[in-house]
């Protein structure tokens, strides 16, 4: 059963616009929410977080709203360049903290020019 | 700074076969973990530790195993290699806030396995 959902498996933006990928969780004690972005043959870099307290956190261009009685969150990019372009993964850690992270599938993200 | 370091970067393995994979970070986090990638997957863990000494089973640990005899180093280890095992495997490390939760992993390039 998958804790943690992304259902868009592609998403395409146009260079300058608002690319917003959503996430969607099941597991209750997940209290920290974080979102990976990976290009080909490389490791998943870590983009930005948001702890279960806040609903709300920006790190430049990137910012992270979380839901928490929808259970769900999402990551917006203003404004969308060319380099954005990679899969980004959704992923929570649960209460205790310390045995590992849950993965979303990913949502593939293409900036058209 | 190296962060974390993984080898090697692809494998072939016959079914059957045994190897290990290699971890290696240089931030003292005490946290490390492994985790597979297969096509239209998110990271599934494996396994994964929280210190020297210390390790325990993820969501997908059958046919690995771990050890961690030092803080910078994270094995992964099959035993008896199997074409379900081929995947992309990515190796993560991660320090401690003061309330002892881990934040958020940095991860290694990956080593792509394949086992024929």
């Amino acid at each position: 059963d998958q804790q943690v959902k992304q259902n868009s498996p592609s998403l395409s933006v146009q260079e300058g616009r608002i690319s917003i990928l959503n996430c969607d969780y099941t597991n209750s004690m997940f209290d920290y929410f974080l979102w990976y972005k990976k290009y080909p043959a490389e490791g998943p870099t870590f983009l930005i977080s948001i702890s279960s307290i806040k609903d709300k956190n920006e790190d430049g261009r990137f910012t992270v709203f979380l839901n928490k009685s929808a259970k769900h969150l999402s990551l917006h990019i203003v404004p969308s360049q060319p380099g954005d372009s990679a899969v980004y993964f959704c992923a929570a850690r649960n209460g205790g903290g310390a045995d590992g992270l849950t993965f979303g599938k990913g949502t593939h993200l293409i900036i058209q020019p | 700074n190296a962060g974390v370091t993984q080898t090697p970067k692809f494998q072939v393995l016959k079914t059957g076969q045994s190897m290990t994979l290699q971890c290696a970070q240089d931030m003292n986090h005490e946290y490390m973990s492994w985790y597979r990638q297969d096509p239209g997957m998110g990271l599934r863990l494996i396994h994964y530790s929280v210190g020297a000494g210390i390790t325990d089973q993820g969501e997908v640990p059958n046919g690995y195993n771990v050890s961690r005899s030092t803080t910078e180093d994270f094995p992964l280890r099959l035993l008896s290699a199997a074409p379900s095992q081929t995947s992309v495997y990515f190796c993560a490390s991660s320090y401690s806030t003061g309330t002892g939760k881990m934040t958020e992993a940095f991860f290694g390039q990956g080593t792509r396995l394949t086992v024929v």
